[in-house]
């Protein structure tokens, strides 16, 4: 069955510290990969995806995300966090098998940046 | 810019009360998705259209209808809201076959529903 963990609620980090925020899944076929990200009462904003080519993948906002086929894994990243970061992020996948459209959603991370 | 527009922001409605949210987009895309989502959890989703053609999910509950009338609009039907469908409603869109290999949803900001 596919599926996406997020093992993390929430990531606390400090302002001007790398962060990365943790996914893993698990499809049958090869994945489509995605971050978004959700602030207060917000629809879910696009920051990045994993389709094919470099393994390492730059989206908004300064994130980046690495996917690790070995480890199943595609985890977020950023160099310095800023507060402004401070938001709900979710992980998703899609087999690229599957002819539905449908995404495969982790639970989300809260991420928490002090100042 | 091109966007998902989603109508109203807020919607109070009355226990059993039908109620319509509706959602636009600029981005031309064939593919539409409603979800649900409850206290900042993932997303759920409740159908999607590819086109004309109408996806239910099979956990979605019967008081939950859509109608896609062109490709720009997309409509929710709550015939009779309980306490239980207070929730944020997203649309979303992406590309279907044909307008290449984005994959990816863009979503509108979402109607938050409270039902007295």
């Amino acid at each position: 069955a596919q599926s996406v963990a997020q093992p993390e609620d929430q990531v606390n980090v400090a302002e001007g510290n790398p962060l990365t925020v943790k996914c893993t899944y698990s499809v049958s076929g090869n994945p489509y990969l995605f971050w978004y990200v959700q602030y207060p009462n917000r629809g879910l904003q696009f920051l990045l995806k994993y389709i094919t080519g470099d393994n390492l993948v730059k989206g908004s906002y300064g994130f980046e995300a690495e996917f690790n086929k070995s480890q199943t894994s595609f985890h977020l990243k950023k160099p310095s966090a800023l507060v402004s970061d401070s938001a709900l992020y979710f992980c998703a996948v899609r087999d690229d098998g599957d002819s539905n459209y449908q995404l495969i959603w982790g639970a989300g991370t809260k991420l928490i940046i002090k100042p | 810019d091109a966007m998902v527009i989603q109508n109203p922001r807020y919607q109070v409605t009355q226990f059993g009360k039908p109620v319509t949210l509706s959602c636009s987009q600029t981005l031309n895309h064939n593919v539409m998705y409603w979800y649900q989502q409850k206290s900042s959890q993932a997303p759920k989703l409740l159908f999607h259209y590819y086109d004309k053609d109408f996806n239910n999910e099979a956990d979605t509950p019967d008081n939950f209808q859509s109608r896609r009338p062109n490709t720009s609009f997309c409509f929710l039907d709550i015939r009779s809201p309980g306490l239980g469908d207070a929730a944020m409603y997203l649309c979303a869109t992406s590309r279907g076959p044909g307008q290449g290999n984005g994959y990816e949803q863009y979503f509108g900001p979402g109607t938050r529903l409270t039902v007295t």
